[in-house]
């Protein structure tokens, strides 16, 4: 089992449309989520981090975490065009050194105008 | 962001050249790290550092030497690299190295290409 699965899509939305992306994990005890957006040929961009069960809201972005369910998700709502990128999942995860973080392989989202 | 920044922007290079990346932070953070990452995969860490000490990766090939001559700059040595080696490597910083709540920043990213 991979330690983060995210869901490779593309996922398609039109304009105005809530986007949805989930993702989960293997680590029970992590304790940090993080949702990144990474364009084409840019680096990753810390979009919003997550540590208690619940939602936060930043804006158009809600992240979502449910540690019983090792699942956290991110909705954008009131899509746009310039949201269209690369959404990694990135998550806290015990290593032998101390915590690492382990991202998984990223949702293609593409907002339709 | 220009808190974290990374030369050259673009490198190509032969598989007996020799050739650094170079990372820079200006956010006052004591921990770095490079990360690989290849078309389709996820980001793969290569190399913690914590207040200028590496955390050993034995799973990197010796090909790939990393340097922290202080908490600020971060350097990637390569040499002898394999086409399979092709990739964006990132740096990235965070306050504090491998914290249960460790927020990392990333830099630009160095996109190489090996002949």
């Amino acid at each position: 089992q991979k330690e983060v699965e995210q869901n490779s899509g593309p996922l398609s939305v039109p304009e105005g449309a809530i986007a949805s992306l989930n993702c989960t994990y293997s680590d029970r005890v992590s304790q940090s989520f993080f949702w990144y957006r990474q364009y084409s040929g840019k680096s990753p961009e810390l979009i919003m981090s997550i540590y208690s069960n619940g939602d936060k809201e930043d804006g158009r972005f809600t992240a979502q975490l449910n540690k019983a369910s090792q699942y956290v998700s991110l909705l954008i709502r009131d899509s746009q065009p310039s949201d269209s990128a690369t959404y990694l999942c990135a998550v806290n995860i015990n290593w032998e050194y101390g915590n690492k973080l382990v991202f998984g392989a990223g949702t293609i989202l593409r907002v339709k105008s | 962001e220009t808190g974290v920044t990374q030369t050259p922007r673009h490198l190509v290079m032969g598989m007996t050249n020799k050739k650094s990346l170079k990372c820079e932070q200006h956010l006052g953070h004591n921990a770095m790290y490079w990360y690989k990452q290849s078309a389709k995969k996820p980001l793969e860490l290569m190399f913690v550092y914590s207040l200028e000490e590496r955390v050993e990766n034995n799973s990197v090939p010796s090909r790939f030497s990393p340097e922290c001559p202080n908490s600020s700059h971060l350097f990637l040595h390569l040499h002898t690299l394999q086409p399979e080696d092709s990739a964006l490597y990132l740096c990235a910083s965070s306050q504090e190295a491998m914290g249960s709540t460790d927020t990392q920043y990333f830099g630009p990213g160095t996109r190489l290409t090996v002949l």
